[in-house]
């Protein structure tokens, strides 16, 4: 089975603070990805990777930066969080492959005072 | 610009009754089309797929439908039991695309008794 863990379920940071939100995937796939959760928008893509050192834009990265040093692991930053980034934060990952599917972590609730 | 709507917020069925849950896309680039499904304070996880070159797709209680013309896609869940209380999301990719997904702002089902 396909494992996505996030390295927290729950985190209560303050604004202006730097947060770092961990994602680690144990199937070799070459891509990860985070996404956004609110209310009456869905999930909205933040960044996305396909490789090691790569990444590229989602549809709202701003206000936001990423790493992805080794395969397995996908790094979300918020270099001074804002109140508005309080969302549902979530990681998944997908083998390099058309029609497979990304397979998601539990979520990170963070919430940003 | 929502390229994938999911008009109805919330849907609720009574249980042994079919569920019908739609979404509409803008895209006509888009050729892959998911449903995902959520529960509270876990990731979503993946129900069933159809490809642009069917019409429908079959998975025990789910079947999913692609209208291309009106791009229009459904999901039918029949019978519908509690457990399938919970939020829906369907996606659409383009798979000249490096695996990236468009999410709909999804649809919560409620299965009554």
């Amino acid at each position: 089975d396909v494992k996505v863990t996030q390295s927290s379920r729950y985190l209560v940071k303050r604004t202006g603070e730097k947060v770092f939100l961990e994602c680690v995937q144990d199937m070799d796939h070459e891509n990860m990805f985070w996404y956004r959760q609110d209310p009456g928008l869905g999930l909205r893509l933040i960044y996305f990777s396909y490789d090691v050192k790569m990444k590229e834009k989602g549809d709202i990265p701003e206000g936001y930066s990423v790493s992805r040093e080794k395969k397995e692991r996908f790094s979300l930053i918020l270099e001074s969080a804002s109140t508005n980034q309080t969302s549902m934060y979530l990681c998944a990952s997908k083998r390099t492959g058309s029609t497979d599917t990304q397979y998601f972590g539990p979520g990170t609730r963070l919430t940003v005072l | 610009d929502q390229q994938v709507k999911q008009n109805s917020p919330s849907l609720s069925v009574q249980e042994g009754r079919i569920s019908i849950l739609n979404c509409d896309y803008t895209n006509s680039m888009f050729d892959y089309f998911l449903w995902y499904k959520k529960y509270p304070a876990e990731g979503p996880t993946f129900l069933i797929s159809i490809s642009s070159i069917k019409d429908k797709n079959e998975d025990g209680r789910f079947t999913v439908f692609l209208n291309k013309s009106a791009k229009h896609l459904s999901l039918h869940i029949v019978p519908s039991q509690p457990g399938d209380s919970a939020v829906y999301f369907c996606a659409a990719a383009w798979t000249g695309t490096a695996s990236k997904l468009t999410f709909g702002t999804g649809t919560r089902l409620q299965v009554t008794l």
